[in-house]
């Protein structure tokens, strides 16, 4: 069975410092990654998603980044991290389809338990 | 820019009551899905309607999709005080992306 994994759990950072979040997931190849941010009492707001090794699109501009430096493991990172960047980070993936998806593709998305992050 | 935007934004019922949740979006979509949120965890899908489906049931949970009025419903029967939860719902086009609402905000009582 397929798993997602995120660490920390739980990060506390001073403004300015650098930011690496970590993502992996097992039981399945060639996945479609997500990472969303969740500020609170809010919905999800799509940072990144790849569909491969290496290819990363960016939704919004801001102050991070993105990495998939393996098929399975997403890493979101920051050089000087912002109040702002405070918020619940999480990780998804899903079974990667052909480019253009049909009605009766199914792409569910599979979330890691998520990492709190309060930049202080 | 968002599209799902859940009404209510909270719901409080007691125990053994049904709970009813709706969710609006703008652009033509291929599924619906709805997923739920316990406090402070991951996302857990719950149901996914396609564009040319009108209801489908999985267990005690039954979801309906109006394209006509680009809208959908989550309804729980017999609700649980282990249904407290934030539910969620999220379009799904032609891409690998999905677009959540805000949520609602389920209060169970027992």
């Amino acid at each position: 069975s397929q798993t997602i994994h995120q660490w920390p759990a739980t990060l506390v950072q001073p403004v300015g410092s650098p930011l690496s979040l970590e993502c992996t997931v097992e039981g399945t190849s060639n996945p479609n990654l997500y990472w969303y941010r969740q500020a609170a009492g809010r919905g999800l707001q799509l940072l990144f998603y790849s569909v491969g090794i290496g290819q990363i699109s960016s939704e919004v501009p801001q102050n991070l980044s993105a990495s998939r430096p393996q098929d399975r493991q997403f890493i979101l990172s920051s050089k000087k991290l912002l109040l702002s960047d405070s918020g619940f980070y999480l990780c998804a993936w899903s079974v990667r389809h052909r480019q253009r998806l049909a009605i009766t593709d199914s792409y569910e998305q599979y979330f890691g338990p998520g990492t709190r992050l309060t930049v202080t | 820019s968002q599209q799902g935007e859940e009404d209510p934004q909270a719901l409080s019922i007691q125990e053994g009551e049904n709970a009813t949740m709706n969710c609006s979006y703008k652009t033509s979509i291929n599924n619906l899905q709805w997923y739920r949120q316990n406090s402070g965890r991951g996302l857990v899908h719950l149901i996914l309607i396609r564009s040319n489906e009108r209801e489908k049931h999985s267990g005690r949970l039954r979801v309906t999709l109006d394209t006509s009025k680009k809208s959908s419903s989550l309804l729980i029967t017999a609700s649980r005080a282990a249904d407290t939860a934030s539910y969620f719902c999220a379009s799904g086009g032609s891409n690998y992306k999905l677009t959540f609402g805000k949520g609602t905000l389920l209060t169970v009582n027992p």
